[in-house]
């Protein structure tokens, strides 16, 4: 079957622009996971999903970032007003829902602000 | 805070040899500890997990070891070939709440 798929590949936007980047998890999988890599850099935890629970948004850097999961299935995450420090690769994994569980990367968002 | 430790300088070793890649950790022991592989441009890729409770995982050519003494997993790629060249990433579930903390991830070259 199809891995994670995420689009667009890259995005290039005006400082002061709202983005949505979109994740499609494997299908099943009830975890999904957004991260951010900079250049160089590991990979920062987001936002996670788990099945119908409330989602754990304690790594979103400020209010302007936010995401949906619709259906528990697709996702979405929106920046409001980007900022150039807002650049980077955007990540998304979809697991099976526990920590013995590999996740299953998408190629991710490349998002440059100008 | 959780924060976890790869060697930032690049690790270049001959075809043939045995590569072993480091992750420190600080604070809490993980539930699980989890190796990736990144190729430029794409996400990780999954390799092998262990758990707090394993001493050593083998997969093939692949090898974990984890230490919660020392706070510390030791990644072992035995016989490398250029196509192990890539970016090696450890990650840790803290406590099992399935919130992953990544390293920075170590840069493996395997020269010809």
């Amino acid at each position: 079957g199809a891995g994670v798929s995420q689009s667009p590949s890259n995005k290039v936007t005006e400082k002061g622009k709202d983005v949505e980047l979109r994740c499609d998890p494997i299908s099943g999988h009830t975890a999904l996971y957004w991260y951010r890599q900079s250049l160089g850099q590991g990979l920062e935890f987001l936002i996670y999903f788990q099945g119908n629970s409330a989602p754990d948004k304690s790594g979103l850097p400020s209010d302007r970032f936010s995401a949906e999961r619709t259906g528990g299935s697709v996702s979405t995450l929106t920046i409001q007003r980007t900022q150039q420090e807002d650049s980077a690769v955007y990540l998304c994994a979809s697991s099976l829902g526990s920590g013995n569980q590999p996740q299953h990367f998408g190629d991710g968002t490349r998002l440059s602000i100008l | 805070s959780q924060k976890i430790e790869q060697n930032s300088e690049a690790l270049n070793i001959q075809e043939g040899k045995t590569a072993t890649l480091t992750c420190n950790y600080t604070n809490y022991s993980p539930a699980y500890l989890q190796w990736y592989r990144q190729d430029p441009g794409r996400g990780p890729v999954f390799l092998l997990l262990i758990r707090e409770n394993e001493k050593e995982k083998r997969k093939e050519r692949l090898k974990v070891t984890f230490d919660t003494t020392l706070k510390q997993s030791l990644f072992h790629i035995t016989a490398s070939q250029p196509a192990d060249s890539a970016t090696y990433l450890c990650a840790l579930d803290i406590m099992g709440f399935n919130k992953f903390y990544f390293g920075s991830g170590t840069k493996l070259n395997v020269k010809p």
